[in-house]
């Protein structure tokens, strides 16, 4: 069965400071895995999708990374700004059919 | 393009009644997905429609079910409610297989 782990669950740094968010995974026979960004009481946001294929994808501040291998993929913000601040969820494919197993998130606040 | 809408934003029931949630996904996307979230269990997948198919469903009961329409609008139905319904829902909308796009969630509240 697969799981997805979060790692930290929650994370505050000063604006500015380049940071790394993990998620982990125990099946490594994925699709293809995505970074969401939540902000409170609303729907998530699509930033990054990496498919199964791919090792990294990069929009703007934001790089993801994905080792299917060891079942790990990070995701990358550069130059944090305190709009930055959200809980990030990150979800894997299973069946390519957008059955999304989902981490238990990682809430970041980024201080002014 | 509008983005996905839900209807409606805040509902509140009784438990036993049954609920009706809707989902207007894009113009020209055709798969629709349905998400439970809640504090305890976190986001979990429902089931994933695609030109009016039910191409994959998650592990909830039978109470738990959905359809999709020929202009690609969703509903999903909770028949029976319980306490422990009680939970945000969040569809989302893509082409097929690519990017996902939510909507803001219609949060049930079952007394």
């Amino acid at each position: 069965k697969q799981e997805v782990t979060q790692i930290p669950a929650a994370l505050s740094v000063p604006e500015g400071e380049n940071l790394v968010l993990n998620c982990s995974f125990t099946d490594s026979a994925i699709y293809n895995l995505q970074w969401f960004r939540q902000d409170p009481g609303k729907g998530l946001t699509s930033l990054l999708l990496i498919q199964s294929s791919q090792r990294e994808q990069t929009s703007g501040r934001l790089n993801a990374s994905l080792d299917k291998s060891s079942g790990r993929s990070t995701l990358y913000i550069a130059a944090s700004q305190p709009g930055d601040s959200a809980t990030y969820l990150c979800a894997v494919d299973t069946s390519g059919t957008y059955k999304y197993i989902f981490g238990t998130g990682t809430r970041l606040k980024v201080l002014a | 393009k509008a983005g996905v809408t839900q209807t409606p934003r805040y509902l509140i029931k009784t438990r036993g009644q049954q609920v009706t949630l809707s989902c207007s996904p894009i113009s020209g996307h055709r798969s629709v997905s349905w998400y439970q979230q809640t504090p305890g269990q976190g986001l979990q997948f429902l089931f994933e429609y695609f030109s009016e198919t039910q191409r994959n469903k998650g592990n909830f009961p039978g109470r738990f079910s959905g359809r999709q329409f020929s202009n690609s609008r969703s509903e999903m139905n909770v028949s029976t409610l319980e306490l422990g319904d009680s939970a945000l829902y969040l569809c989302a909308s893509s082409e097929d297989l690519d990017t996902q796009y939510f909507g803001p969630g219609t949060r049930l509240t079952v007394l």
